[in-house]
C-alpha cells in the first residue's frame, strides 16, 4: 500500500515563502504530483516531479528525493489568493498507473 | 473555468429518485475517471474508463452506474441513493496512463435527502 503524511494545517504571511512538506511509503510510485484545491473547486494541477530534484515553475516549486520519501512544495512571494489546499498525489505505477493516491492536504491560510 | 466541464453543478435528490452526471472534455484525453469528495478529505477514485472501456472499479456499489459513450463523454448514472452518498463528485481525464496529470472538473455538488 501507499501512505502520504503532510502537515494538516499551515499558516504564513502575504510576501513570504512557505514550504510545504511531503513524506510517503510506498512499494513503487512513477511520480509525485502536487494540487492546489480552494474550497468548493477541483484540485489544478501545479506539479509533477519523476525524477530527484527540483522543478520551478513560476512562484512554486517542487522537490522530490526518492531515496528519502520526501518532497516539499515552495512557495514564493505569497499572495492571498494562495490560500488553500495543496495536495501532495502519489502517481501509481505497472498496473496502479492510472491511479492517483492523495495526501489528506495541507490547508494553507496566507494572512496580510 | 476549466477544460473539463461537468453538469450539473449543483443537485437535490430523494433516495427513490434516478439522475445522471455528466462530463465531457475536447482535450483528445483518452483515460477518464470519476472520484467522490468529502468535506476537508482528499478525492476519493471511483472508476476509470480508458479508450472508451471501464478499467477499474474501486469497489463502488451498483447504485453509482458509469457509462463512457465515446471518448468525450462520460456520465455517471445515479439511482437509490443513500445520505451519505452526498458529496461533491468530480470527473478528471488525463492524456493516457503514464506521467500525465489529470485535470479535473468543477464537480457535481450532490446532496441526497
Amino acid at each position: 500500500g501507499q501512505n502520504i503524511d503532510q502537515p494538516t494545517e499551515m499558516t504564513a504571511t502575504e510576501g513570504a515563502i512557505v514550504q510545504i512538506n511531503c513524506t510517503y511509503q510506498t512499494s513503487g510510485f512513477n511520480g509525485l504530483f502536487w494540487y492546489q484545491q480552494h474550497a468548493g473547486e477541483a484540485p489544478t494541477f501545479l506539479s509533477y516531479n519523476v525524477l530527484d530534484g527540483l522543478e520551478e515553475k513560476g512562484r512554486f516549486s517542487s522537490f522530490l528525493s526518492r531515496s528519502k520519501g520526501y518532497s516539499y512544495l515552495l512557495l514564493k512571494e505569497l499572495q492571498m489568493k494562495d490560500s488553500a489546499s495543496y495536495l501532495c498525489v502519489l502517481h501509481g505505477s505497472g498496473a496502479g498507473s492510472y491511479q492517483l493516491t492523495f495526501g489528506k492536504g495541507t490547508k494553507l491560510s496566507v494572512i496580510p | 473555468d476549466t477544460e473539463v466541464t461537468q453538469t450539473p453543478k449543483h443537485l437535490v435528490m430523494g433516495m427513490t429518485n434516478k439522475k445522471s452526471l455528466k462530463c465531457e472534455q475536447h482535450m483528445g484525453h483518452r483515460a477518464m475517471y470519476w472520484y467522490k469528495q468529502k468535506a476537508k478529505k482528499p478525492p476519493e477514485l471511483m472508476f476509470v474508463y480508458s479508450y472508451e472501456k471501464l478499467s477499474i472499479n474501486e469497489s463502488v456499489p451498483s447504485r453509482f452506474s458509469p457509462e463512457c459513450p465515446n471518448s468525450s463523454l462520460l456520465n455517471l448514472h445515479l439511482h437509490a441513493l443513500q445520505p451519505e452518498d452526498s458529496a461533491l463528485y468530480l470527473c478528471a481525464s488525463s492524456l493516457d496512463r503514464g506521467g500525465q496529470p489529470q485535470h479535473f472538473g468543477d464537480g457535481t455538488r450532490l446532496s441526497i435527502l
